[in-house]
C-alpha cells in the first residue's frame, strides 16, 4: 500500500520567515495530495490540495510544488504568523477518483515565534 | 460554513465495555469516512461509506469495531469490547464526492482504561 513520509517532525521558525515541509510517497497511482492543519483539540483542517496534473499550486501566503517524477511534494508557508503555529500533516490517495482514502504523513509540528 | 459534528467530544470507558461515536456529516455530502488518530500520529482510515453502504471497510477490525450509516446520512461507530490500545482520537469526516475534498470534525477523544 501507499507510505508517506513527512520531514521535519519539528519546525521552529521566526515570525516573517519562510516554513517548507516536505513530503514522499511511493505509490504511483496515487493523484491527489492534501495538506491538513491540525490544532490542539480540533480535527485537521484543509489548507491547500493538489492534483497529479499541477506541478504547483499557490493560495496567499501557502504554495505546494509536485514533483511526481521524484514522488515528492511540499508545503511553503511564506511571511509565517504566530497563528500558523500547529501541526501540519500532507497526505497522498490510492489513485483513482477517490480523494477521500487517504494516507497521511507524520506531522510536522510548526512553531512560529513572534 | 458548514461543519461535521461528531459527539461526544470526550468519552472515558473501562476495557471490555462497549462504546459508540456518532458523526452528522456535511449536509449533502454523500460519501462519509472514520479515520483513527493515534496520539502523536496521523490519521488512519478506518472505513468509507458511500450513501449508506460501506466501500472499503479492509483496515476495519472487524471482531470488535462496527460501522453503520442506515439512510445515508448520519453514522454510528462502535467498539464492543473496547481494549486499551483502543485509546485514540476517532475522527469523522465526509465529502460532496468520491473526488471532493475532505472534511474532518473535531474527533471524539477515547480513553480506554
Amino acid at each position: 500500500g501507499e507510505n508517506v513520509e513527512q520531514h521535519p517532525s519539528t519546525l521552529s521558525v521566526q515570525e516573517g520567515d519562510s516554513a517548507v515541509i516536505k513530503c514522499t510517497y511511493s505509490d504511483s497511482a496515487s493523484n491527489y495530495f492534501p495538506w491538513y492543519k491540525q490544532e490542539l483539540g480540533k480535527g485537521p483542517q484543509l489548507i491547500i490540495d493538489i492534483r497529479s496534473n499541477v506541478g504547483e499550486k499557490k493560495d496567499q501566503r501557502i504554495a505546494v510544488t509536485l514533483n511526481k517524477t521524484a514522488k515528492h511534494f511540499s508545503l511553503h508557508i511564506t511571511e509565517t504568523q504566530p497563528e500558523d503555529s500547529a501541526v501540519y500533516f500532507c497526505a497522498a490517495n490510492s489513485g483513482g477518483t477517490s480523494y477521500g482514502k487517504l494516507t497521511f504523513g507524520q506531522g510536522t509540528i510548526l512553531t512560529v515565534h513572534p | 460554513e458548514a461543519e461535521v459534528a461528531q459527539s461526544p467530544r470526550y468519552k472515558i470507558t473501562e476495557k471490555s465495555q462497549a462504546v459508540a461515536f456518532w458523526c452528522d456529516p456535511i449536509s449533502g455530502h454523500a460519501t462519509l469516512y472514520w479515520y483513527r488518530q493515534i496520539l502523536g500520529q496521523g490519521p488512519e482510515l478506518l472505513v468509507q461509506f458511500q450513501d449508506e453502504s460501506v466501500v472499503d471497510d479492509s483496515q476495519l477490525p472487524k471482531d470488535r469495531f462496527s460501522a453503520e450509516r442506515l439512510k445515508g446520512v448520519d453514522s454510528t461507530l462502535k467498539i464492543q469490547p473496547a481494549e486499551l490500545g483502543d485509546s485514540a482520537m476517532y475522527l469523522c469526516a465526509s465529502s460532496l464526492r468520491r473526488d471532493s475534498p475532505l472534511h474532518f470534525g473535531n474527533g471524539t477523544r477515547l480513553t480506554v482504561t
